[in-house]
Order: structure tokens, then C-alpha cells, then sequence
């Protein structure tokens, strides 16, 4: 089955204990991409990736890193989380590459993680 | 820098009764359209996408969307409400040479038995 899978599905920490988010699609997508979503504010993107070892900031990449070390795999990383980092995060993936239209294609979004800083 | 804005937290619509969940968008260029729904503690599915040609485009479970160019809008629609529809929706653009994609704030669609 074709699917983006998100671990852990629910997450409480304290304030500066480092935390990994892992996400990993199986449908060979190139671009990936990860969002915070809030209350009133909708979704907004922390980090995407186009490719193995090329990502880029989102409109809200500060307190969060991000690798793709492989095609697959998309980890978001809180070095130092705090409670404004409290939140539900989904992590997407879509077709992109040479010749492919990449403003053209759909997402398709894990079950997403909800992480409680405290 | 693109903006999308979906105006009503929250729509009531009775069962069997038309809908429309609306969306107003503003970029520099030609946008991509779409429209995804989430069910309660699931993530988000794509529903339906405007790129170009046919203003009126169809897309999944029965609904569709109207691009309208000179009002910036994007407006979801579907003939008939059904119980199930009952979700959180929300509108994305894409701009052309750009690679971020920009959210609405989500709309709660409630269909009314």
C-alpha cells in the first residue's frame, strides 16, 4: 500500500530534550516536505526537500532541522524543543524530478504526530 | 509572497443540501489549485487541483471547484451534502518557479442530518 508513515503518532517532552520525528514514503517521491498545523492558523510549512541531500526553508523553519540522507526517509529534528513547538506535525511527499511538473502534483500526507512539549 | 485565505471557520450546510466552502487566493503569476479534506485524526487527502484549461474541475467524492481568475477564488462545491462530508477542508496554492506551498487556515464543514 502506498503510504506516508509518521513515528511516533503521539509525543510529550520537556523543554530541551532532543526529539527525532521520522517520516518515510514508499511511493519513490522526490519531494517531501513537512507542516506544523495550529489552531486558526492552518497548516504551515516548516522544511521540504526536492531531493537526496537538497532541502530548503518553509515559512517557519526556526527551532527545527531537517536531512534526507535517503530517497525515502525524512526526519525532523528539535534539537532543543520548547513548548511553542507544541503542536499536530504531518510530513508529505509528492512526484517531482526531471520533467516532471512539481507545482502540478497532490501531496500525499502521513497520519501525523502530535507532540506536547512541556 | 502568495496568500490564501478561506473567510468562514466553519459551514453548516443541511444533508442533501448544496454546498460551498470558499477560498480567495493572491500570488504573482499563475497559481495551482487544491483542495484537501481531513477527517478527524487522520491526515490530509487530496481532493481536487486546478492547473490550467477548464475552470470548473472535478475531483473525488463527488465534488468540484470553480476557478474563477478574476476574483482570485477557488470556491469547493458539491451538489448535495452528505453526513459524511462532515470534515476540516482546506485550500493550497503553488506558484509557478516557487516549490513552497502555502495553506488556507481550513474550513470545518458541518452536514447537518
Amino acid at each position: 500500500e502506498a503510504q506516508v508513515t509518521q513515528n511516533p503518532r503521539y509525543l510529550i517532552t520537556v523543554t530541551g530534550k532532543k526529539l527525532t520525528v521520522t517520516c518515510s514514503q514508499n511511493m519513490n517521491h522526490e519531494y517531501m516536505s513537512w507542516y506544523r498545523q495550529d489552531p486558526g492558523l492552518g497548516l504551515r510549512q516548516i522544511y521540504y526537500s526536492m531531493n537526496v541531500e537538497v532541502t530548503d526553508k518553509g515559512d517557519v523553519p526556526e527551532g527545527y532541522k531537517v536531512s534526507r540522507k535517503e530517497k525515502r526517509n525524512f526526519p525532523l529534528i528539535l534539537e532543543s524543543p520548547s513548548p511553542n513547538q507544541t503542536s499536530l506535525y504531518f510530513c508529505a511527499s509528492s512526484l517531482g524530478g526531471t520533467g516532471l511538473d512539481l507545482r502540478k502534483e497532490p501531496q500525499y500526507f502521513g497520519p501525523g504526530t502530535r507532540l506536547l512539549v512541556l | 509572497a502568495q496568500s490564501v485565505a478561506q473567510p468562514e471557520d466553519q459551514v453548516n450546510v443541511a444533508e442533501g443540501n448544496p454546498l460551498t466552502v470558499k477560498c480567495t487566493y493572491s500570488v504573482s503569476g499563475n497559481p495551482y489549485l487544491f483542495w484537501y479534506v481531513q477527517y478527524p485524526n487522520r491526515g490530509l487527502q487530496f481532493l481536487l487541483k486546478y492547473i490550467t484549461g477548464d475552470n470548473l474541475v472535478k475531483g473525488s467524492y463527488g465534488f468540484e471547484a470553480e476557478f474563477n481568475k478574476s476574483q482570485t477564488s477557488f470556491h469547493l462545491k458539491k451538489p448535495s451534502a452528505l453526513v459524511s462530508d462532515s470534515a476540516l477542508y482546506f485550500c493550497a496554492v503553488r506558484v509557478g518557479g516557487y516549490q513552497k506551498v502555502t495553506f488556507g487556515t481550513g474550513t470545518k464543514l458541518q452536514v447537518i442530518p
